[in-house]
């Protein structure tokens, strides 16, 4: 069964590096999406993305975030300038398309710590 | 912003017992989920709803969509060891490629 796939699974970083997050979406998807979940929280939106442009956004993406989806298959969330308040599992989703019954698929998310 | 709220916040069960938990929103929502998240993995959609008052099964799960579309509940039926982990209700707005708002989250633990 086609997944969704984010690499790296754990990743580390100091405080005020950039990151960048790595999702290879299901190959017959359109939309594509990224969330995030601090420790012990629940999962927050925070962009969506569709024929290679935002199409929302929450407050929490701001201007250290940006997306990218640099070839046919990748899909990317880059942290500019990380904040120890950035550590969280990242979820990266893809839907086929934005009818009302094409659910979000979710990946295994990549845990990102800020030191 | 959106809120949904769930209850109970944990629970712990036996196994072989039916399970219940429910969630309410602030506001209404046109399609109603419900995701599992086992530990470090990423939430797996269970079941989706699409109209007031429908109910839909999946195995041993039975889900609901309130008629006043700000609730929803989620029946597991017979507990079994590998139902432990969190499930999360979620609410969608109208297309397909708007964004998910994820409740707070029932903490599911079975006791064999």
């Amino acid at each position: 069964e086609p997944e969704v796939t984010q690499t790296p699974s754990h990743q580390v970083t100091q405080m005020g590096q950039e990151v960048i997050l790595r999702c290879v979406p299901i190959s017959n998807h359109l939309y594509f999406y990224w969330y995030r979940q601090i420790l012990g929280q629940k999962v927050e939106f925070l962009v969506s993305f569709y024929n290679n442009e935002i199409s929302e956004k929450s407050e929490i993406f701001d201007d250290q975030f940006s997306v990218e989806r640099p070839d046919g298959s990748n899909f990317t969330l880059k942290i500019r300038s990380t904040k120890l308040e950035d550590s969280a599992m990242y979820f990266c989703a893809s839907s086929v398309g934005d009818s009302g019954s094409n659910e979000q698929y979710f990946g295994p998310g990549t845990r990102l710590t800020v030191t | 912003g959106q809120q949904l709220n769930q209850s109970p916040q944990s629970m712990f069960i036996q196994e072989g017992e039916d399970v219940s938990m429910n969630c309410t929103s602030s506001s209404i929502f046109n399609t109603w989920l419900w995701y599992k998240q086992d530990p470090g993995e990423g939430p797996v959609l269970l079941i989706a709803l699409y109209k007031a008052g429908e109910l839909t099964s999946n195995g041993r799960l039975t889900a609901q969509f309130g008629i006043t579309r700000k609730d929803s509940f989620l029946n597991i039926s017979a507990s079994i060891p590998s139902d432990v982990g969190i499930y999360f209700c979620a609410g969608r707005d109208s297309g397909g490629y708007q964004k998910v708002t994820f409740g707070t989250g029932t903490k599911l633990q079975v006791i064999p």
